[in-house]
């Protein structure tokens, strides 16, 4: 199974920071990576796909990029709803896995 | 919009069964296949199952496989796992989700709320 490996595991930022998210997969996954928004009591919800491209409906403060093993989410002009809990996921290989998460939390 | 809406979840006791449900709406449910990923409470995310969207090909992780069992009902556009021999540690939130392409790849754009299941004595 290719391991996804998300760092840092927790971050602690301020209303209006930029902050970044990295990504490693073990093994090269091309652009099959997407980045997920958790949030308690809440659906997850898609931010990108295919490493790069903006899901329907989410906001242009979030992007990503890479390619092969190494990808970044960044988040910009951090706002009260952005604190949350982000996944990466590939989709290269099954089966799918998952990065364990980075906890996003206000400063 | 696409809605995923799932039920079913609940207490149980080891080596019970329990049957998750999962009604969609919103897209053309028969073209996509769909898959149940789950989170251990405080944990990450691990994927448990996926099937696609005629019903031809399933898939489990290890974790579960020869105890869960997922299928589809397209004309009730519902998704469902069957789990067998709940163990405690399968107690977590089940996700259903869709992927975002007819092709099977898993690129998962919609999910659902989720539902509890508690596998405890």
């Amino acid at each position: 199974d290719i391991q996804m490996t998300q760092s840092p595991s927790s971050l602690s930022a301020s209303l209006g920071d930029r902050v970044t998210i990295t990504c490693r997969a073990s093994h090269d996954i091309s652009n099959s990576l997407a980045w997920f928004q958790l949030q308690p009591g809440k659906a997850p919800k898609s931010l990108i796909y295919a490493a790069s491209s903006l899901q329907s409906g989410v906001p242009s403060k979030f992007s990503g990029s890479g390619s092969g093993t190494d990808f970044t989410l960044t988040i910009s002009s951090l706002q009260p709803e952005d604190f949350a809990t982000y996944y990466c996921q590939q989709y290269n290989t099954k089966p799918i896995t998952f990065g364990q998460g980075t906890r996003l939390e206000i400063k | 919009e696409v809605h995923l809406l799932e039920s079913g979840g609940g207490l149980v006791q080891p080596g019970e069964s329990l049957r998750l449900s999962c009604a969609a709406s919103g897209f053309t449910f028969s073209t996509y296949a769909m898959a149940w990923v789950r989170q251990v409470p405080g944990k990450g995310l691990e994927w448990v199952s996926d099937i696609t969207g005629d019903t031809t090909q399933t898939s489990y992780a290890d974790s579960v496989k020869g105890r869960f069992t997922v299928s589809r009902d397209n004309s009730k556009n519902t998704v469902y796992l069957q789990m067998n021999s709940l163990r405690p540690g399968d107690t977590a939130i089940y996700y259903c989700a869709k992927d975002m392409k007819p092709n099977g790849k898993l690129d998962l754009d919609y999910w659902g709320h989720g539902t509890l299941v508690t596998v405890s004595s």
